[in-house]
């Protein structure tokens, strides 16, 4: 079956310091990925996606990401954070014409 | 430019009583439309979709049930709320035509049962 894995629940890095948050997939034919940010008591917003071509990335807010079709992942990272990157972070595949699979999520709290 | 909407904003009902979440979506034409639920540390859980106008397909076997009465609009009901409805329900909807398309979200329902 199909299924997004993002391991770390939560991650606290320090404000001006580098961000790399992790998403891996289980999918049998070519995913289309996606990263959405969730601020609390708020809807989704998409960053970036990906379905095919360079497999770097560039989306909104100074993110990016990879994809590496070896590793089955799909990591997002900002080179510097900034405090108003404090989210929620989730990776999703898209299921063919109807669905998307959605990770659990990865919080991010950034400290002066 | 499309928009989506979700009322109420928040909502807080006993058990047992009725619910019915509205979502609409402006500005497009026969869109997907999706419910999720988010409960916390459990990521999006998707409960309904729909690909046209009284076309619903159920995910989660549940006392919820879902309506597309017209195009742009996606209704979630129950008819005797339990505890566990509890949650934050978010509203989607993705155009027709890939399935690279990302959906779109709306500002969510919280919905507490007490």
């Amino acid at each position: 079956a199909q299924s997004v894995t993002q391991p770390d629940i939560h991650i606290t890095v320090s404000e001006g310091a580098s961000l790399e948050l992790r998403c891996n997939y289980s999918y049998g034919a070519t995913p289309y990925l996606f990263w959405y940010v969730q601020s609390p008591g708020q809807g989704l917003q998409l960053l970036l996606k990906y379905f095919s071509g360079d497999t770097l990335v560039q989306g909104i807010k100074g993110f990016e990401a990879e994809f590496k079709r070896s590793q089955s992942s799909f990591n997002l990272r900002k080179p510097s954070v900034h405090w108003s990157d404090a989210a929620e972070y989730f990776c999703a595949v898209g299921l063919g014409y109807q669905k998307v699979t959605f990770g659990t999520g990865t919080k991010l709290q950034v400290i002066p | 430019s499309q928009t989506i909407h979700q009322w109420p904003a928040t909502l807080v009902q006993p058990v047992g009583s009725p619910l019915s979440l509205e979502c609409t979506v402006e500005g497009t034409s026969n869109p997907n439309l999706y419910w999720y639920r988010q409960a916390a540390g459990r990521g999006l859980q998707l409960l309904f979709y729909s690909v046209g106008i009284g076309q619903i397909s159920s995910e989660v076997p549940q006392n919820l049930s879902a309506s597309r009465p017209q195009d742009r609009q996606f209704i979630l009901s129950s008819k005797k709320l339990l505890l566990s409805d509890s949650g934050f329900y978010l509203c989607a909807w993705r155009l027709l035509g890939g399935s690279y398309n990302e959906q779109f979200f709306g500002p969510g329902t919280r919905l507490t049962v007490l």
